[in-house]
């Protein structure tokens, strides 16, 4: 199947810094990216889905402001997560779209905020 | 809106027994079927999916799942389990129109013993 690597796999940060996540599809070009959250022993929700050229679209409850989402290319979307603290720590996995609607995902990324 | 109910959180089993891990979903509109397995700390693989045509779908590695339009049930099951089937699997649903973005389920671990 289809590859997506996310960037990086674990990142420890200090409160108040701003981390940054890459998601590139490999071999597809994904025009639909989705960013998902994962809190220990629980589901992914989802947290907003970005398309290739145009602003993404975020899920209720989720601060367009705090997770920054740029989708500038067919390949490659990345999500900011700006003033990071320590409530922001969590796994975080993207996932990309193919043209036969099936999601290829990310290996996660774990954030730690201390 | 699309919402899938896995009725088990946890479901423990000895080597070599069969299994079922249910998933039961509820959408206004058709849709596409999915189960997804995650090994720690990493991000999902899809098992298989329902998309349409035959109701029973399978999966490489043994499992497979039927699709019930009555019951709107996606349940999964394996004959024979083995010890490095353990890992989280993910039901999830998504429309056939729009972005398709995925709905997940709560997740089941299934803990495989020998």
């Amino acid at each position: 199947g289809a590859v997506v690597s996310q960037h990086p796999s674990w990142v420890i940060c200090k409160s108040g810094t701003s981390v940054k996540i890459e998601c590139r599809s490999l071999d597809f070009q994904a025009t639909t990216m989705f960013w998902y959250r994962q809190f220990p022993k629980q589901s992914l929700m989802l947290m907003a889905t970005s398309n290739e050229g145009s602003k993404a679209t975020y899920e209720q409850g989720v601060e367009k402001d705090k997770f920054l989402i740029n989708h500038a290319s067919l390949t490659l979307s990345t999500l900011t997560v700006t003033s990071a603290h320590p409530e922001d720590s969590s796994f975080y996995i993207c996932s990309g779209l193919d043209r036969n609607t099936e999601a290829f995902f990310g290996q996660g990324t774990r954030l730690t905020v201390v | 809106a699309q919402s899938v109910t896995q009725l088990d959180s946890q479901v423990p089993v000895f080597e070599e027994a069969p299994v079922e891990l249910r998933c039961n979903y509820s959408s206004s509109v058709s849709v596409y079927l999915f189960w997804y397995v995650q090994y720690p700390n990493q991000g999902l693989q899809l098992l298989l999916k329902y998309l349409s045509g035959s109701t029973l779908v399978e999966s490489i590695n043994g499992f497979e799942a039927e699709f019930n339009k009555s019951q709107t049930s996606f349940h999964l099951r394996k004959p024979s389990v083995h010890i490095s089937d353990t890992a989280e699997y993910f039901c999830a649903v998504s429309g056939k129109s729009g972005y398709n973005k995925l709905i997940f389920g709560a997740g089941t671990r299934l803990a495989v013993h020998p």
